[in-house]
């Protein structure tokens, strides 16, 4: 089994529908992530989680909002979907060690229209 | 701001040596990582690289760290088609536990 999972994994939604990606680990990993990728932009951070407790902005967290309901899962919502949020969208989980891997899920591809 | 830099494309022949440039910018980041993604795939770290070192050697992977010019290449060598994917170069500024990713470079390999 998938170490880092993601659903759905496709979803086409209209515009300014709310809509949740949730993500589940079982790295048993303290900190989570959420990315966007866009072709030729790479990977921009969304928002960030270290612990349940500990909910974080990252560089384009304006449209998003996250909750982190326990260690293992973090949910990403939009609460009014647009157009030019069409990506894919990436939850990853880090460990605490001395090298910082981040582990990745395996997407899911978000088309708005 | 925090910008790390990648060209876009690489195409190289079956059997050559790929090398994939990176700059970043923050001097303080404790490691510099690469990391490899598959078409449909999420992203898997390939190597990385601690910042007091110059060179690291994986098999037929080589990461050189010129840390002057904060300039960071992953050599691949005999290149493969299962080589063809998105390589993206990532730097963690110390103390923040954020990554700052680079664009990434689609590596195609032709046969």
């Amino acid at each position: 089994d998938a170490d880092v999972t993601q659903t759905p994994r496709n979803r086409i939604t209209k515009t300014g529908k709310r809509i949740m990606l949730e993500c589940s680990q079982t790295k048993g990993h303290d900190r989570m992530y959420w990315y966007r990728q866009d072709p030729g932009l790479g990977l921009r951070l969304i928002y960030y989680s270290f612990d349940v407790k500990d909910i974080n902005k990252g560089e384009i967290s304006d449209g998003y909002s996250v909750s982190r309901q326990a260690q293992a899962k973090f949910s990403l919502s939009l609460e009014s979907a647009i157009p030019n949020q069409t990506a894919l969208y990436f939850c990853a989980t880090s460990d605490s060690q001395i090298t910082y891997e981040q582990y990745f899920g395996p997407g899911t591809r978000l088309t708005v229209t | 701001g925090e910008d790390v830099e990648q060209s876009l494309f690489l195409s190289v022949r079956e059997g050559d040596s790929s090398v994939i440039n990176c700059t970043y910018t923050d001097s303080s980041s404790t490691y510099l990582y690469w990391y490899k993604q598959e078409p449909g795939a999420g992203l898997q770290l390939l190597t990385y690289i601690f910042s007091n070192m110059d060179m690291k050697q994986d098999q037929r992977l080589t990461v050189l760290l010129n840390k002057k010019d904060k300039h960071l290449s992953l050599r691949i060598a005999d290149t493969q088609t299962g080589d063809s994917a998105i390589y993206f170069c990532a730097e963690c500024p110390s103390g923040t536990y954020k990554y700052i990713f680079g664009t990434g470079t689609r590596l195609k390999v032709l046969a």
